[in-house]
């Protein structure tokens, strides 16, 4: 069965610093992989997919995620963080006609 | 290009009462529909999704029914609502397998 886990509940960076949000993931076949955002009281953001290809993908925002088959992880990026993107990140596996999320990661930026 | 509308987007109702609430896709044909509650603004839980007119899916025994009685239109109805389906609703369209979903802007469901 498809799965995604995302190990921190919370993530706390300061403005400027990297920041890296972790997922791993257990599927059958190829992984179709996906970042979502939410903010308070809205829906979620398309950031990112990986489909196939190059291991690193490039996104909205300024963010990023590596694709790493033998860890079975996907970890969002951004090199330098700022206030706004303090938000609820989403981890995503395609399966089939759905989505399997991933429990969420709260991040929150300080000045 | 697409664009997904939902609404309402905050609903007060009380135990008992029915609920209605639609969602609309347009700039797509036969797109994939999905309807997802949120609870205490974190994970995601799958209640219904459609991949075509008249055909839908449950992903959990609930006071819960979907319907899509046009290609684009997506509805999550209740006959009498409990306080458990307080919540976050959402709703998603995709093109289909392997693509990225498109979400709503939510609707905020108190049961008081």
């Amino acid at each position: 069965a498809q799965s995604v886990a995302q190990p921190e509940d919370q993530v706390n960076v300061a403005e400027g610093n990297p920041l890296t949000v972790k997922c791993t993931y257990s599927v059958s076949g190829n992984p179709y992989l996906f970042w979502y955002v939410q903010y308070p009281n809205r829906g979620l953001q398309f950031l990112l997919k990986y489909i196939t290809g190059d291991n690193l993908v490039k996104g909205s925002y300024g963010f990023e995620a590596e694709f790493n088959k033998s860890q079975t992880s996907f970890h969002l990026k951004k090199p330098s963080a700022l206030v706004s993107d303090s938000a609820l990140y989403f981890c995503a596996v395609d399966h089939g006609q759905n989505f399997v999320f991933g429990p969420g990661t709260r991040l929150s930026v300080l000045p | 290009s697409q664009t997904i509308h939902q609404w309402p987007a905050t609903l007060v109702q009380p135990v008992g009462s029915p609920l209605s609430l639609e969602c609309t896709v347009e700039g797509t044909s036969n797109p994939n529909l999905y309807w997802y509650r949120q609870a205490a603004g974190r994970g995601l839980q799958l209640l219904f999704y459609s991949v075509g007119i008249g055909q839908i899916s449950s992903e959990v025994p609930q006071n819960l029914s979907a319907s899509r009685p046009q290609d684009r239109q997506f509805i999550l109805s209740s006959k009498k609502l409990l306080l458990s389906d307080s919540g976050f609703y959402l709703c998603a369209w995709r093109d289909g397998m392997n693509t990225e979903a498109f979400f709503g802007q939510g609707t905020r469901l108190t049961v008081v």
